[in-house]
């Protein structure tokens, strides 16, 4: 099992481009999240998904979208990518029915200049 | 509380010292609480999931405790070691999401 994979590790984005972090898990976790890290805020919730064809905004939704046309994978996509939108972004999974424990990627270092 | 908070925010003690910290969150919609451990440019890791109110997990010197009806969690720290330094993150898993607080950063002293 690979657990959850994040790419890309690192990315420089200019001010009003877009791009797609991808997120994907092979656990057949129905519960999937995108996480970004703010500095002496810990993890904010941005958008988070119960199952495939299911989606909800979370916390910090503005500017971020996603789907979840598949159980695996959970792209997050920024459509005009604003100095704001520098940080780390987390994906993570979990199987709710279980009450397990949730499993998070590596992280994407996002930088917007 | 409208969401979870956790204290101190930050904590500095001696290799040896036991310590402990605080996690209080929403009574309302809970669902189970986690403990996760994230060390400085990694990721974050479970250290124990509860769900029963009175639960009581132990794992080597980490142990947690949880009280879903005042809405609060300690983790506690037995013989603090260097290893043990990073954030220790608290969420509180509701009906369908899970919501971090800041954290409580561990700073060990050899």
């Amino acid at each position: 099992n690979a657990g959850v994979t994040q790419t890309p590790k690192f990315r420089i984005l200019k001010i009003g481009q877009s791009m797609t972090l991808q997120c994907t898990q092979d656990m057949n976790h129905n519960y999937m999240y995108w996480y970004r890290q703010d500095p002496g805020m810990g993890l904010k919730l941005i958008y988070y998904s119960v199952g495939a064809g299911i989606t909800d905004k979370g916390e910090v939704p503005n500017g971020y979208n996603v789907s979840r046309s598949t159980t695996e994978d959970f792209p997050l996509r920024l459509e005009l990518a604003a100095p704001s939108q520098t940080s780390v972004y987390f994906c993570a999974s979990s199987h709710r029915d279980k009450n397990t424990e949730a499993f998070f990627g590596q992280g994407t270092r996002l930088t917007v200049v | 509380i409208l969401n979870v908070e956790q204290s101190p925010q930050s904590l500095h003690v001696q290799e040896g010292d036991s310590t402990n910290f605080t996690c209080s969150f929403p009574s309302s919609n809970f669902y189970a609480l986690h403990w996760y451990r994230w060390e400085t440019a990694k990721s974050p890791e479970a250290l124990f999931v509860m769900t029963l109110n009175g639960d009581e997990k132990k794992k080597g010197r980490i142990s947690a405790t949880l009280n879903t009806k005042e809405g609060y969690s300690y983790l506690y720290i037995k013989g603090s070691q260097p290893e043990d330094s990073a954030t220790y993150l608290c969420p509180k898993i509701n009906n369908n999401d899970m919501r971090f607080g800041a954290g409580t950063r561990l700073t060990v002293k050899p």
